[in-house]
């Protein structure tokens, strides 16, 4: 079974400051991650796929980074509303589609 | 515009069943792998299971395996979650989420309705 592991667990930054979160998965797999950010009662959203591809519509402030085993969403400055959880996943062997257990990047 | 729209959420006691639906829009549906992913409270997000664009083959985590069926009705643009022996640990926020294809195989999720909360409690 893979597992994703995120870290830190919590990021606590000022608006304007760099974010940098890290996943890491404890097997090599075939597919690389895609990353998601969740505010509370909202939908989860998709950020970044393939690793490093922008879904449409995503501020080029946020990038992604990474291949084999680690992986990394970096946001360049960070907006009011970049507050939020964020979780990278990836399609596996087993259990298939996993998640990490996420990042809040929290206003500090 | 893409729409996911869960239903048929509620309070079940343990040992009880709930069937979920999800009604989509704004996208071909009968072209994409459809999955359900859930949050129970205080916790990160977890794969429940997924169906294929044809239907033609379903996967489910562990934890749901055996206790609960996912199905689809292209005719209808819907999505099913047929939920039984439920279990105090399936209390969770439940997501529609529409699959993305990279080379056949779908490797992630691009849209997601806001969620059908179910309760298991007695």
């Amino acid at each position: 079974e893979i597992v994703l592991t995120q870290s830190p667990v919590t990021l606590s930054l000022s608006p304007g400051e760099r974010a940098t979160l890290f996943c890491r998965t404890s097997q090599s797999a075939s597919s690389p991650v895609a990353w998601y950010q969740h505010k509370p009662g909202q939908a989860p959203r998709l950020l970044i796929y393939g690793a490093s591809t922008r879904a449409p519509g995503i501020p080029a402030r946020f990038s992604g980074s990474g291949s084999g085993t680690d992986f990394t969403l970096t946001i360049s400055s960070l907006e009011p509303e970049d507050f939020a959880v964020y979780y990278c996943q990836q399609r596996t062997d087993w259990p298939l589609w996993t998640f990490g257990q996420g990042t809040k990047v929290e206003i500090k | 515009e893409v729409h996911l729209l869960e239903s048929g959420g509620g309070l079940v006691q343990p040992g009880g069943s709930l069937r979920l639906s999800c009604a989509a829009s704004g996208f071909t549906f009968s072209y994409y792998a459809m999955s359900w992913v859930r949050q129970a409270p205080g916790r990160g997000l977890d794969w429940v299971s997924i169906i294929c664009d044809n239907g033609g083959c379903t996967y489910y985590g562990d934890s749901v395996k055996g206790r609960f069926i996912i199905s689809r009705d292209n005719s209808w643009n819907t999505l099913y979650l047929q939920m039984n022996n439920l279990r105090a640990e399936d209390t969770a926020l439940y997501y529609c989420v529409k699959g993305v294809p990279v080379a056949g195989k779908t490797t992630h999720f691009d849209y997601w309705g806001q969620g059908v909360q179910v309760t298991v409690s007695s």
